[in-house]
This record gives C-alpha cells, structure tokens and sequence, in this order.
C-alpha cells in the first residue's frame, strides 16, 4: 500500500498570512492530484499536477509537483476564511489503476 | 446538473442489523468508488467498480460488500455493522480510476 502523508494535519491562521502545505512519498507517482473538502460536502478537484517540477497557480493558491514526483506541495497567499476546509492530495502510482488519497490537512481560517 | 447522490446522509443504526447505502451518479461514468473517511487516516477505498459487474476490493474490504447491476448505481452494504464500522463514507465516480473523482456529499453513519 502507498503512504501519502500530509503535513500538517492541522493548521490555524489568520486572515491575511500565508501557508503552505505538504504532501510527502517514498514512493513515485506518475500525477498528483489536489482535492479541497468542505464541512458536510464531499471532496472536489483543485488541480492535477503530472510532469515533475511543474508548478500550477490557480488565483491565490500555487501547486508544485516535486522533480522527483514523490511529492507536492500546496502555498495559499493571503489566505482567506473561503480557504477554510481539508485538503487532501491524492497519487496515481506508476502502473497503478487506483488513486490513493493523502491523510489531510485541516486548514481553519480565522477572520 | 452532474452529481453522484447518496442516500441516507445520516444514519444511526444498531450492531448486526442490515443495511445499505445508495450510491447514483448521471455522468454516465463506468469507474465507482466507495470510500471511508476517518479522523487522521484521511479517505480509504473500501470497494471499487470499473463497470457493471466488475467490483474489487480495495484497501479496506472487511465487512462490506457492494454490487453493480446498472452502470449509475453502486450500492454499499454492510450485512452486519459494528460500531468499528461507524465512519463518514463518501461514494466516488469517474471516466477513468486516475482521473478527476466526483464525490456524493456523503453519509454519515453511526453504529451502536
């Protein structure tokens, strides 16, 4: 089974600072995807990342795929009570035919 | 509107006593999922469709089952819960295992 750990698994910031949070494998992973969950909804898609090194910005929130493709990392600028929610990555291992979803980080945004 | 539903959202029940979780989506996607969620263990695949009539475990299989009769509908079933079975699940769809996953809203469900 792959790991896929998440740090932190909690973090609380105000409105306004900056974050980033990790997603970290031994293993390879031939793409990388981010999913952001909030309370009482399912998880839904941000990004998919899938050539090492790359980085993906979607308005405040920038995405890199490490060179390796073992891990990601997820950086919120000026972070937003809107960002508040789990976020979770999720790795596609090379020749695998399932995704295998990281353990989350919490992230709490206080006005 | 594209969705996967689930029904119920919520549930209590009691040790042994049977019961199912729906799971449709109108995407006409032949991929379906099933998964657990739990506080520091992060999303869980308990069962997984790749079209109807195919089903296969995934990582956490013990004490489900699940069916795939018609490709929209991709029902749980725990025969006999327990309360180590108590958890947030969430069903999952998709054209293709490694791609983008529509999620339900989930159903929560206790067992007593």
């Amino acid at each position: 089974t792959q790991l896929l750990e998440q740090s932190p698994q909690f973090l609380s910031i105000q409105e306004g600072e900056n974050l980033t949070v990790y997603c970290n494998s031994s293993s390879v992973f031939s793409s990388l995807q981010w999913y952001r969950q909030e309370p009482g909804e399912g998880p839904v898609l941000l990004v998919t990342v899938v050539t090492g090194g790359e980085v993906k910005k979607l308005k405040r929130l920038t995405f890199q795929f490490g060179d390796a493709r073992k891990d990601s990392s997820l950086h919120i600028t000026a972070a937003q009570p809107g960002d508040t929610g789990l976020y979770l990555c999720a790795g596609a291992g090379t020749g695998a035919n399932n995704l295998f979803f990281g353990t989350g980080t919490r992230l709490t945004v206080i006005p | 509107e594209a969705q996967v539903t689930q029904n119920p959202r919520y549930l209590i029940t009691v040790t042994g006593k049977k019961l199912t979780v729906t799971c449709s989506q109108n995407m006409n996607h032949e991929y379906m999922s099933w998964y657990r969620q739990d506080p520091g263990l992060g999303l869980r695949q308990i069962y997984y469709s790749m079209n109807v009539e195919v089903t296969d475990k995934g990582d956490v299989p013990e004490g489900y089952k699940v069916s795939r009769k018609e490709k929209r509908n991709f029902p749980l079933i725990l025969e006999s819960p327990s309360p180590n079975q108590t958890s947030l699940y969430f069903c999952a769809s998709s054209s293709n295992p490694l791609y983008e996953q529509f999620f339900g809203p989930g159903t929560r469900l206790t067992v007593l």
